[in-house]
């Protein structure tokens, strides 16, 4: 099925430092949204991008809507232990009648040592 | 408010069997959609239900079918399982209209294993 992709696929950073990981597509999309998933769990909405080159914060995280609509950018500042888990980024497609669904990315592994 | 809830948590089943997985959207949202997770994947749009109607399906063969419920909760049901349809499988609700404001809510999923 299709994908978004995204990078880096993995990363190590420690305590205190930013991260930033990005997610790019062959297609256009009107939304784009950030989730992150903890282990055993379901994938938690973080932030919804709704307009090109929107730039939205939550907290610590800040996120970019692609001037071209095919990418968007998500940077975490100062990171903690607790910012460990996988960032999905995901495209909305709409399905007619005000309902969607979404092509997620392929994720980005993070881990923070303290 | 309880959120989506999934059942059950972790499920083992051996080739050829059926299986249901069970999602109870969160309250007040109307809309259910399944996806399936493989290991190190993201999430995968099997199909969303809406007014007791399957809207639209994702890539996924006519074994995989579902159902929803006049209370809004929901059913997707594995025939002839293979292998490969070992996964996580997510439930997640949406009112309907609302989605673009507020994206999905998801379960916590349904670990299946087919052995």
């Amino acid at each position: 099925g299709q994908q978004l992709n995204q990078s880096p696929q993995s990363m190590f950073i420690q305590e205190g430092e930013d991260v930033s990981m990005n997610c790019t597509s062959s297609s256009i999309f009107n939304t784009w949204l950030w989730y992150k998933q903890d282990p055993g769990e379901g994938p938690v909405l973080l932030i919804a991008l709704y307009k090109a080159g929107e730039l939205t914060s939550n907290g610590r995280l800040t996120a970019q809507f692609g001037i071209t609509r095919k990418d968007s950018f998500l940077n975490i500042s100062a990171s903690i232990p607790s910012d460990v888990g996988i960032y999905f980024c995901a495209g909305q497609l709409p399905l007619g009648s005000g309902t969607y669904k979404y092509i997620f990315g392929t994720g980005t592994r993070l881990k923070v040592l303290a | 408010d309880a959120g989506v809830t999934q059942s059950p948590t972790h499920l083992i089943k051996t080739r050829g069997q059926q299986v249901t997985l069970r999602c109870s959207p969160k309250s007040g949202h109307d809309t259910v959609s399944w996806y399936q997770q493989a290991l190190g994947q993201g999430p995968q749009f099997i199909f969303q239900y809406y007014e007791e109607e399957e809207r639209q399906r994702g890539n996924f063969p006519d074994r995989f079918s579902g159902h929803q419920f006049p209370n809004y909760s929901s059913e997707l049901n594995v025939n002839a399982l293979l292998l490969g349809d070992s996964a996580l499988y997510l439930c997640a609700s949406s009112l309907q209209g609302f989605h673009s404001n507020y994206g999905y809510t998801f379960g916590s999923g349904t670990r299946l294993t087919v052995v």
